[in-house]
């Protein structure tokens, strides 16, 4: 296993497009979380699935944007009408339940909305 | 959740240990404390986790009083490589809604 991956790596945008993110986690994890990071700012917590079902959700995440985790494996995160604002790294981590909480990020979609 | 205070930044030279210490005056009885790092374009790494006393791995030790209102991140001996932003977390174990704060930019000079 590589590790957490997540396509694409760059994604550049115009202001009112849908963009869809992937997140596929290490095999064996069943809990997923989306951050989201800007510039100088620790990644902000956005949602997080254990299996399939979404448990937590950040007031962050406007109605906007969507995550799914169908089979409990990979993951989307969809950001409708983009604004400038969203512009951003997007960040999945995913971890084992029952482990300490140690999170295992990957390399993050960078998104610039123009 | 308990909220954490870092410094912003910090500068060493190679070779140096460095501490970083972590207040989080409001942490509950049932939360550990955890720290990562994270390079330019990269997501978070894990490098460590404490209840209390102390912890030691093969790449840091975690410092933890026994009040547990603050805790240090001690890196032996670093290197340019060891440049990075640092994050002290406090909370469950497994934890969902993870809150990073702003973190600690440790530059290291030759």
């Amino acid at each position: 296993d590589t590790g957490v991956s997540q396509d694409p790596r760059h994604k550049i945008t115009k202001r009112g497009q849908n963009v869809t993110f992937r997140c596929d986690p290490i095999s064996e994890h069943n809990r997923l979380y989306w951050y989201r990071q800007t510039l100088g700012q620790g990644p902000e917590f956005l949602t997080y699935f254990q299996n399939e079902a979404q448990l937590e959700k950040s007031r962050l995440l406007s109605d906007r944007f969507s995550a799914e985790r169908p089979k409990g494996s990979f993951s989307t995160l969809e950001i409708q009408r983009t604004e400038q604002g969203d512009s951003a790294m997007y960040l999945c981590a995913s971890s084992f339940e029952g482990s300490t909480n140690e999170q295992y990020f990957g390399p993050g979609t960078r998104l610039t909305v123009t | 959740l308990a909220k954490t205070t870092q410094p912003i930044s910090m500068d060493s030279y190679e070779g140096q240990e460095v501490n970083i210490t972590c207040s989080h005056n409001n942490i509950a009885t049932n939360d550990y404390i955890t720290w990562y790092q994270q390079f330019p374009s990269q997501g978070p790494r894990f490098i460590i986790q404490g209840y209390k006393t102390k912890v030691t791995n093969e790449v840091a030790s975690l410092f933890i009083p026994a009040d547990r209102k603050s805790s240090t991140l001690s890196l032996p001996r670093v290197s340019l490589s060891d440049t990075a932003v640092y994050y002290c977390l406090v909370g469950l174990t497994g934890g969902f809604k993870t809150i990073f704060g702003a973190g600690t930019r440790l530059f290291v000079k030759a």
